[in-house]
């Protein structure tokens, strides 16, 4: 059973702030790498994908993936309360196997 | 990336009926998924929609419950059968979408479906 692992939270920080948000995986051969953000009574909107390991920056989101470790994680600088959501990982093992595993998602709120 | 609608946006619904989503995107694509979200929980994969051909089916989902069609390549429908209780979920339909060979998936807005 593949699975994903995050951390459900809540995660609070203060406005202006750096949140962490972390994510394993268990299936090792997995190629592709997923942050969607949801807001509540929302669908997913895909923010961030990374492929290789290191680091893959874009505006304030910066992902990260040790695929040595099976860790990709988030990293939010300057977090605005407008990024208050519920985060979800999500993995696919690459291949002609489309399919994502989802984790069950962290809720971040970041505080004024 | 493109454009995805689904109809209803929501419904409430009896037990044992049946109720039929629909999933339209605004461009042509390669792969169409459904998912479920039931409360609470993150997304399960329920199928892969297949253009002319049977979805294929995830563990624990089943044809019978859950009959897709995908007629042409911005098109497809989920059907969800003699309706319970348990099966008050959101249901989202995303599409793959191959830039440059990377595997991302975009959501439509959603099915939330209430079973009475």
């Amino acid at each position: 059973q593949k699975e994903v692992e995050q951390n459900s939270g809540p995660l609070s920080v203060p406005e202006g702030a750096i949140a962490s948000l972390n994510c394993t995986y268990s299936d090792r051969v997995s190629q592709s790498f997923f942050w969607y953000r949801q807001y509540s009574g929302k669908s997913p909107e895909l923010i961030m994908s990374i492929y290789s390991n290191g680091d893959k920056e874009d505006g304030r989101f910066t992902a990260q993936l040790n695929k040595a470790s099976q860790y990709v994680s988030l990293l939010i600088r300057d977090s605005q309360p407008s990024d208050s959501a519920t985060y979800l990982c999500a993995v696919n093992s690459g291949g002609s196997n489309y399919k994502l595993t989802f984790g069950k998602g962290t809720l971040l709120t970041v505080n004024p | 990336s493109a454009v995805i609608s689904q109809k209803p946006s929501r419904d409430i619904c009896q037990r044992g009926t049946s109720l039929t989503i629909q999933c339209q995107v605004d461009s042509q694509v390669t792969m169409m998924f459904w998912y479920r979200q039931q409360p609470g929980q993150s997304l399960t994969l329920i199928a892969t929609a297949n253009q002319g051909s049977e979805a294929t089916y995830e563990s624990g989902f089943v044809i019978d419950k859950f009959p897709i069609s995908r007629p042409n390549l911005t098109f497809s429908t989920l059907t969800v059968s003699n309706m319970s209780p348990e099966d008050s979920s959101i249901y989202l339909c995303s599409v793959r979408e191959d830039l440059l060979g990377y595997n991302e998936q975009f959501f439509g807005p959603g099915t939330r479906l209430t079973v009475l």
